[in-house]
């Protein structure tokens, strides 16, 4: 079965430092990743999915297949950069399956 | 439209009692998911729907609980003799899936419902 791990609960950057937001994942097949963004009080949201290969408030994200990981990055983080970043892997046509991994809490200190 | 919402937002109830709870998707939207989300975790997926057919039920989801999408529009996630393992915030998700296509992996989330149990 498909597993998502996100290693840091907890993610403490400046402003203006670069941010990395780690998420493995385990499946042998070809996934679709996601990364989902809930910003305090507001609801999950899609940041970005890796088949868009897109840019999103300056967040990217790069499906390495090889490490089986879909990290999150960004070079310079800003104090609205603060939220919870989920990690998400789906395996079906239809996204049905989506599984998110445990989350990560990211601040960015003035 | 104002995105997909839930009601009730918070429900605390003693443990043996009947939940229902309600979650109005976004009106064009023909799929309908549910997730369970606990303390320091990432949602769970429980079941979901396209239209009036729930087509995938976790094993997460047990025989006390059931969903149902009537009329392919609302959905209701009831639990029936609740415990307190299943406090929790249970989050209600819709999408477009184009027919024969792939879904874009964008699932629209309501605020979900918080449920404590006593």
């Amino acid at each position: 079965a498909q597993r998502v791990t996100q290693p840091e609960k907890l993610l403490s950057v400046f402003k203006g430092a670069p941010v990395e937001l780690k998420c493995n994942y385990s499946y042998s097949g070809s996934p679709e990743l996601f990364w989902y963004v809930q910003y305090s009080r507001q609801r999950l949201q899609l940041l970005l999915r890796h088949i868009s290969r897109e840019s999103i408030k300056g967040f990217t994200a790069d499906l390495n297949k090889g490490e089986t990981s879909f990290h999150l990055k960004k070079p310079f983080a800003q104090e609205e950069d603060s939220a919870m970043y989920y990690c998400a892997l789906s395996t079906r046509t239809y996204n049905n399956d989506m599984r998110f991994g445990a989350g990560t809490r990211l601040t960015v200190k003035p | 439209d104002t995105g997909v919402s839930q009601d009730p937002r918070h429900k605390i109830t003693k443990r043996g009692q009947n939940v229902t709870f309600r979650c109005d998707p976004i009106s064009e939207h023909n799929r309908l998911y549910w997730y369970r989300q606990t303390l320091g975790q990432g949602p769970e997926f429980l079941t979901y729907f396209q239209n009036e057919a729930q087509l995938e039920k976790s094993r997460l989801l047990s025989d006390r609980f059931s969903a149902e999408r009537p009329k392919g529009s609302f959905s209701t996630l009831e639990i029936q003799r609740t415990e307190q393992g299943d406090s929790a915030m249970y989050l209600c998700a819709s999408s477009y899936s184009v027919p024969g296509g792939r879904n874009t992996g964008e699932l629209f989330f309501g605020e979900g419902s918080r449920l404590t149990v006593l």
